[in-house]
């Protein structure tokens, strides 16, 4: 079975500074891992996901993850935040011949302030 | 033109009434879906269907029915409902191949009263 831990339900930044958002995975198998953001009433949004191949995924809107095996992390970074990044995040994780279905982590509430 | 789309959005119903939520997607996608969001924002998948069957089936209550009549489509009716019932259900929808990205609908806000 897999699980994802996301450390931090409430992360708060200041804008034009650094995000970062953890996530550690536990996976019996080379897992698929996702990250997906929620605005206010919103639906999820794909940012990004490793599936194979180069362990640095950047996606959209400037977010960007690692994926560190060693230290089963997939955690989520932005070198300078914006307001409109302030919204809910998850971390996810599914596996080869699942389904494809989604296990989540708990979320973390990102925060800009200015 | 929406990818993923669920009605009705929002749904205030009373307890021990029935309702069902109506799921489409326009994507060609093999695979549809239902989570659910509770209070706190945890998100958990309910069931999957794939190509009209059902393929997942969490230890969800068997007051909840899924339908899928075409691959295109996928309800939840939902018999008897509970206070507990209250959250936020998303439909989504991908390929069955596992690492590619799911596609979610706006979300049903059902409140039982």
């Amino acid at each position: 079975a897999q699980s994802v831990t996301q450390l931090g339900s409430h992360v708060s930044v200041s804008e034009g500074a650094l995000v970062l958002l953890r996530c550690n995975y536990s996976s019996s198998v080379p897992p698929y891992l996702f990250w997906y953001v929620q605005y206010p009433n919103q639906g999820l949004q794909l940012l990004l996901k490793y599936t194979t191949g180069a362990t640095l995924v950047k996606g959209i809107n400037g977010f960007e993850a690692e994926f560190k095996k060693s230290e089963t992390s997939f955690h989520l970074t932005k070198p300078s935040a914006h307001m409109s990044d302030a919204a809910e995040y998850f971390c996810a994780v599914t596996l080869t011949g699942g389904g494809n279905k989604l296990t989540f982590g708990t979320g973390t509430q990102l925060k800009v302030e200015l | 033109d929406t990818a993923v789309s669920q009605t009705p959005k929002y749904l205030v119903t009373q307890m021990g009434n029935d309702k069902s939520i109506k799921c489409e997607q326009n994507l060609g996608h093999d695979t549809m879906y239902w989570y659910k969001q509770d209070s706190k924002k945890f998100l958990k998948i309910m069931f999957s269907y794939n190509n009209k069957e059902l393929i997942i089936n969490e230890t969800v209550p068997n007051r909840f029915s899924p339908k899928s009549p075409d691959k295109a489509h996928l309800n939840l009716h939902i018999n008897s409902l509970e206070l507990g019932d209250s959250a936020v259900y998303f439909c989504a929808s991908s390929h069955l191949q596992g690492g590619t990205e799911a596609f979610f609908g706006q979300g049903t806000r059902l409140t039982v009263v």
